[in-house]
């Protein structure tokens, strides 16, 4: 069965600076990637996805992830945090035979220091 | 175009009794996902039903079931409640049941169990 990590359950960084949520997946054959983002009391929003087709995969808000298949790595990041950035982060995968199911990761809260 | 649409938004009940839980489709998606998200386990994958056949099933006991209706709309039910059972529950809309299709998350029903 899949899983993934999230190291950090916890970020913060100053307003500005960059962001970096890490993923890892478990799996030999390269799966479906997503990052979904969580505002708090809502649903979860896509924010990337990643197919194979290009492993640079930019998202909304300015924010963009890279498939590493050799570290089996899904990082998101961005270049510069808004206040707006703050929510909790999930990486997620799917499988090819398996539907819509998706396996998360813990997520990660990033918090915003103006 | 209207969103994935959870009622209710907020329930309490009390240990022992049952409960039914609705989630309308954005008009078009035939496939219907549902997850539990708590502090603890984080966001699990419940079932997944399209065109009113449950076609994946996570790890959850029996009392968890659900059904989607022919005009795609699902309920899920949970009988004989538990403390456990407290959760924010997720439901999610696709166009299709092919592995990298986004899925689009309603806002959820929190439920408690006192």
């Amino acid at each position: 069965a899949q899983s993934v990590t999230q190291l950090g359950s916890h970020v913060s960084v100053s307003e500005g600076a960059l962001v970096l949520l890490r993923c890892n997946y478990s799996s030999s054959v390269p799966p479906y990637l997503f990052w979904y983002v969580q505002y708090p009391n809502q649903g979860l929003q896509l924010l990337l996805k990643y197919t194979s087709a290009a492993t640079l995969v930019k998202g909304i808000n300015g924010f963009e992830a890279e498939f590493k298949k050799s570290e089996t790595s899904f990082h998101l990041t961005k270049p510069s945090a808004h206040m707006s950035d703050a929510a909790e982060y999930f990486c997620a995968v799917s499988e090819v035979n398996a539907g819509n199911m998706l396996t998360f990761g813990g997520g990660t809260r990033l918090m915003v220091k103006p | 175009k209207a969103g994935v649409t959870q009622t209710p938004r907020y329930l309490i009940k009390t240990r022992g009794q049952q409960v039914t839980l609705s989630c309308s489709p954005i008009s078009g998606h035939r496939s219907v996902s549902w997850y539990q998200q708590t502090p603890g386990q984080g966001l699990q994958f419940l079932f997944e039903y399209f065109s009113e056949t449950q076609r994946n099933k996570g790890n959850f006991p029996g009392r968890f079931s659900g059904r989607q209706f022919s005009n795609s709309r699902s309920e899920m039910n949970v009988s004989t409640l538990e403390l456990g059972d407290s959760a924010l529950y997720l439901c999610a809309s696709s166009s299709q049941i092919i592995a990298n299709t986004e899925a689009f998350f309603g806002q959820g029903t929190r439920l408690t169990v006192v």
